[in-house]
């Protein structure tokens, strides 16, 4: 799976967007991007994911470059309950025996 | 989405004792299911994969022997620390791998919080 970067941490206010930038720039022409978030002493929980186009589901949108090489997840109105680690990971979608391989992330506090 | 459900969420063993974690998806089978450990502001760290019918492919530096792992049905796997001690304590989380055409996608556990005293 290619490697991606993150920044640590991130504060956002309350009720405003959260983007939240991934640097893959090694990811290869088969491998999707996926999101994953894990509040605190909770299991991760699945976002969103995507190829090349951007995507939007109930709780995110998902902005990948045209190059492929970064992406940006955004969550549109930020509440203190999105207070959590984001993870990005790259990775194919097939398989059903690769497991996921969770970087740092991206701690992200949403200040009331 | 996917359910999995994790139990216990937290337990507390004496040091010595054995502990065993349920891992259960709720609404789909799942032949594959991976149990990772997380330690204190740390990424989640895979420790093995868990193949129903089959035995579990552990990493490296993971004791087999220690963490037992049971695949028995496509719908369970637990996690058995045996002999537990202090440093063992950490969080523990599985996950089910549910397949959704030719795209798979993974559900996670709400964890199991251990502490060895």
């Amino acid at each position: 799976d290619a490697k991606t970067t993150q920044p640590p941490s991130m504060d956002c206010a309350e009720g405003r967007a959260a983007n939240l930038p991934c640097n893959h720039s090694t990811i290869s022409g088969n491998e999707y991007v996926y999101w994953y978030r894990q509040i605190h002493s909770q299991g991760p929980q699945y976002i969103i994911h995507g190829l090349k186009n951007n995507e939007t589901n109930e709780m995110a949108s998902l902005i990948i470059t045209e190059d492929r090489k970064s992406s940006t997840l955004i969550l549109p109105h930020a509440t203190l309950r999105d207070t959590a680690v984001y993870y990005c990971i790259v990775r194919t979608p097939s398989g059903s025996a690769r497991q996921l391989t969770f970087g740092s992330g991206t701690q992200l506090t949403v200040l009331p | 989405g996917a359910v999995v459900s994790q139990h216990p969420s937290r337990v507390i063993c004496k040091s010595g004792t054995s502990v065993k974690i349920e891992c259960r998806s709720l609404d789909f089978q799942a032949t594959t299911m991976f149990w990772y450990r997380q330690f204190p502001k740390q990424s989640l760290m895979l420790m093995a994969t868990s193949n129903e019918g089959s035995k579990a492919t552990y990493e490296q530096g993971v004791e087999k022997d220690k963490f037992l792992i049971n695949h028995a049905s496509l719908t369970l796997s637990t996690l058995t620390v045996t002999s537990a001690h202090p440093e063992d304590s950490s969080f523990y989380i599985c996950s089910a791998r549910y397949a959704r055409g030719r795209e798979t996608e993974a559900f996670f556990g709400q964890g199991t919080r251990l502490t060895v005293v």
